[in-house]
C-alpha cells in the first residue's frame, strides 16, 4: 500500500511561471519530508527538505508547504525555468521511530516550456 | 568528488543466474541504502545498512542479499535472478539516516530474461 502519493503523473508549465508539485501521505508518523529531482540516467538528487514542525520552507525559487492536519505538502517553483524539466519524487520518513526508511512518491513528471 | 559510485550501469541476466551490483561512497557516510524503482511504485527500499557491520531489510528483500563491506562499500547480490527482477537499481547513502539528505548513485538497469 502507498503511503506517500503524487496523484498527478506529469504537469505542463510555461517557462516563468508558477510550477505546484502535490505530495499526499497516509503514515501520521511520518515527521521529515524532501523532495527529490530526476533526470533520465541519473540517480535522483535531493531538492529541499521540511521537518513536521514547520510548515513552509524555502530555498531560493523553491519552497515546500507542509499541511499536516491534511496530509499533504506540495513544492513550489517560481518562476519554473527549462532546466527545471525533471521528475519530482515527494519522500518522507519518520525520525522519532528511528526508522532508516525513505518512502517514496511514484514521482511527478514537470515539463516546462519554453 | 565522486559521490556514489555504482558498477555496473547496464546488465542482463539470464533468469537464475547471479550477479553482484557494487556500490561505493566517498562521503564517509554511515548509512548506506539499495532501492529498486519500478514504472509506476516509486523507489522502494531493498536493503539498508545504518553502520558499518550492520544490515536490515527493507520493503522488498526477498531475492535479494547484501553486504556491507567497509565503511565505503554496499553490495547487492541476486543469487538466482528472476524476470521479475528487472529494474532500475539504485544505491544511496546519508549521513544520519532518514534524518538527512540522501545522495544517490546513477543507477544500474537491470534486465532477467
Amino acid at each position: 500500500d502507498q503511503q506517500v502519493k503524487q496523484n498527478s503523473p506529469s504537469l505542463s508549465v510555461q517557462e516563468g511561471r508558477i510550477s505546484i508539485l502535490n505530495c499526499d501521505y497516509t503514515n501520521s508518523m511520518f515527521d521529515y519530508f524532501l523532495w527529490y529531482k530526476k533526470y533520465p540516467a541519473e540517480g535522483p538528487t535531493f531538492l529541499i527538505s521540511i521537518s513536521s514542525i514547520k510548515d513552509k520552507n524555502e530555498d531560493g525559487r523553491f519552497t515546500v508547504f507542509l499541511n499536516k492536519s491534511a496530509k499533504h505538502l506540495s513544492l513550489h517553483i517560481v518562476p519554473s525555468q527549462p532546466g527545471d524539466s525533471a521528475v519530482y519524487f515527494c519522500a518522507a520518513s519518520s525520525i522519532q521511530t528511528g526508522a532508516n526508511n525513505l518512502f517514496f512518491g511514484t514521482g511527478t513528471r514537470l515539463t516546462v516550456i519554453p | 568528488n565522486a559521490g556514489v559510485t555504482q558498477t555496473p550501469k547496464f546488465q542482463v541476466l539470464k533468469t537464475g543466474q547471479s550477479m553482484t551490483l557494487q556500490c561505493a561512497q566517498d562521503m564517509n557516510h554511515n548509512s548506506m541504502y539499495w532501492y529498486r524503482q519500478d514504472p509506476g511504485m516509486g523507489l522502494r527500499l531493498i536493503y539498508y545498512s545504518a553502520s558499518e557491520g550492520t544490515t536490515d531489510k527493507g520493503e522488498v528483500p526477498n531475492g535479494y542479499n547484501v553486504s556491507r563491506l567497509n565503511k565505503r562499500e554496499f553490495s547487492l547480490r541476486l543469487e538466482s535472478a528472476a524476470p521479475s527482477q528487472t529494474s532500475v537499481y539504485f544505491c544511496a547513502s546519508s549521513e544520519r539516516g532518514s534524518s538527512s539528505e540522501a545522495f544517490f548513485g546513477q543507477g544500474t538497469r537491470l534486465t532477467v530474461v
